[in-house]
Formats: structure tokens, C-alpha cells, sequence
């Protein structure tokens, strides 16, 4: 059974930074494109970033890039999202999802985590 | 790019069938057969229902289904159950490695 569990939310100040994990099991992590979605208080969702298999390839919406960068560990089996001069608009729900056959659609779930930016 | 267009709400009852339009351009919805469906319960996580327009993942009930005409793609839940209620949300490949969501329908069973 996939199991996808973010850690590393929390409340952070305008400009700081903050690292968000995402630990897998259940699948072979290695064959499967990984993905952060975003969800705003209230809102839609956001696709956020991706990052191929191997984690050669590495893709973000614009309204990160520059700021935010996707990276994986595959000898753990963990997904990041390190996450550098936040905005308040960066508030939000921070899902990882795994690709599915290919990297076009999202088949399993993380619960989770929340990322508040305030001062 | 713009987030794809979804109708804000819709409502029918059990036993009923209802579509979910999402709507975007030729640039997303309309170039590629990549849009995928999502179910999300208040506070849960999404969970997918439809992927390549009009595929369901294995297990999932064929009470859902999916097209696309255009730029236009469409989720159709028949036999409505109270368990259906819940947003749904669309998503379209957008090119250049992007991806662009809908900005959701919340479904009620009356």
C-alpha cells in the first residue's frame, strides 16, 4: 500500500526558509516522477513542482521558481521542497504526490502539511 | 497560465446523473488527452478518479467516467450516492512542463 507522509510545516516569518519532507513506501520509489501540489486556505489546488525518476529533471511553476527547488533522495525514499524566501501568499497545504505510469497525473496522496507565513 | 474553469457548485439527487464541465484553451485541455479528476473531502487529501481524460484507476467505480470536446473536458458521476459528495477538482497538462488545475466544483447531494 502507498503510504506518503510530509513532515516539516509549520509558521515561518516573510524571508525565511523552511524544508519540507515527504517519506515514501509501499512502491518502488525510484520509477515514479514525484510532484508538490499546493493548497491556500479556502482555494483550489496549485501545482507546485516536479521531479523526474532519477531526479535528473527537475520542474517548477513559475510563481516559485527561483525561490523554491525540488530534490529527492531515492536511498531513502524521501521527496523535499526546500523552500527559501517565503512570501505570505505561500501560505498553504503542501501535498506530495506520486506520479503515476508517467508523470502526467498524481495516483496517491500525502495528508499533508501546513505551511504558514506570517509575522 | 489561468487556472481551467469549473462551475462553482453543482447539485443532484441519489440515483441522478450529474457533469462537471472544465474548461480551458487550446493550449492546455485542448492539446493533449492529459486531464485528470481529483475527489477531495473536506480536510483530506485529493484522491485521483480520472486520469488521460477517460481512464479510471483500477477499483475505482465505473459510476465514473470521463470525455473531452475541445477545449472542454467533463466528469460524469451516474447513480448519484451521498458518499459522492465532496469538491472536485480538474487538471490539464499545460506544455513545458507545467500543469494547470480547476478552481474546483463542490458537489452536493440533496
Amino acid at each position: 500500500q502507498v503510504h506518503l507522509v510530509e513532515s516539516g510545516g509549520g509558521v515561518v516569518q516573510p524571508g525565511k526558509s523552511l524544508r519540507l519532507s515527504c517519506a515514501t513506501s509501499g512502491f518502488t520509489f525510484t520509477s515514479h516522477a514525484m510532484h508538490w501540489v499546493r493548497q491556500a486556505p479556502g482555494k483550489g489546488l496549485e501545482w507546485v513542482a516536479l521531479t523526474s525518476s532519477d531526479g535528473s529533471g527537475k520542474y517548477h511553476a513559475d510563481s516559485v521558481k527561483g525561490r523554491f527547488t525540488i530534490s529527492r533522495d531515492n536511498s531513502k525514499n524521501t521527496l523535499y521542497l526546500q523552500m527559501n524566501n517565503l512570501r505570505a501568499e505561500d501560505t498553504a497545504v503542501y501535498y506530495c504526490a506520486k506520479g503515476g505510469s508517467t508523470w502526467y497525473y498524481f495516483d496517491s496522496w500525502g495528508q499533508g502539511t501546513l505551511v504558514t507565513v506570517s509575522s | 497560465q489561468s487556472a481551467l474553469t469549473q462551475p462553482a457548485s453543482v447539485s443532484g439527487s441519489p440515483g441522478q446523473s450529474i457533469t462537471i464541465s472544465c474548461t480551458g484553451t487550446s493550449s492546455d485541455v485542448g492539446s493533449y488527452n492529459l486531464v485528470s479528476w481529483y475527489q477531495q473531502y473536506p480536510g483530506k487529501a485529493p484522491k485521483l478518479m480520472i486520469y488521460e481524460v477517460s481512464k479510471r484507476p483500477s477499483g475505482l467505480s465505473n459510476r465514473f467516467s470521463g470525455s473531452r470536446s475541445g477545449n472542454t473536458a467533463s466528469l460524469t458521476i451516474s447513480g448519484l450516492q451521498a458518499e459522492d459528495e465532496a469538491d472536485y477538482y480538474c487538471c490539464s497538462y499545460a506544455g513545458s512542463t507545467t500543469w494547470v488545475f480547476g478552481g474546483g466544483t463542490k458537489l452536493t447531494v440533496l
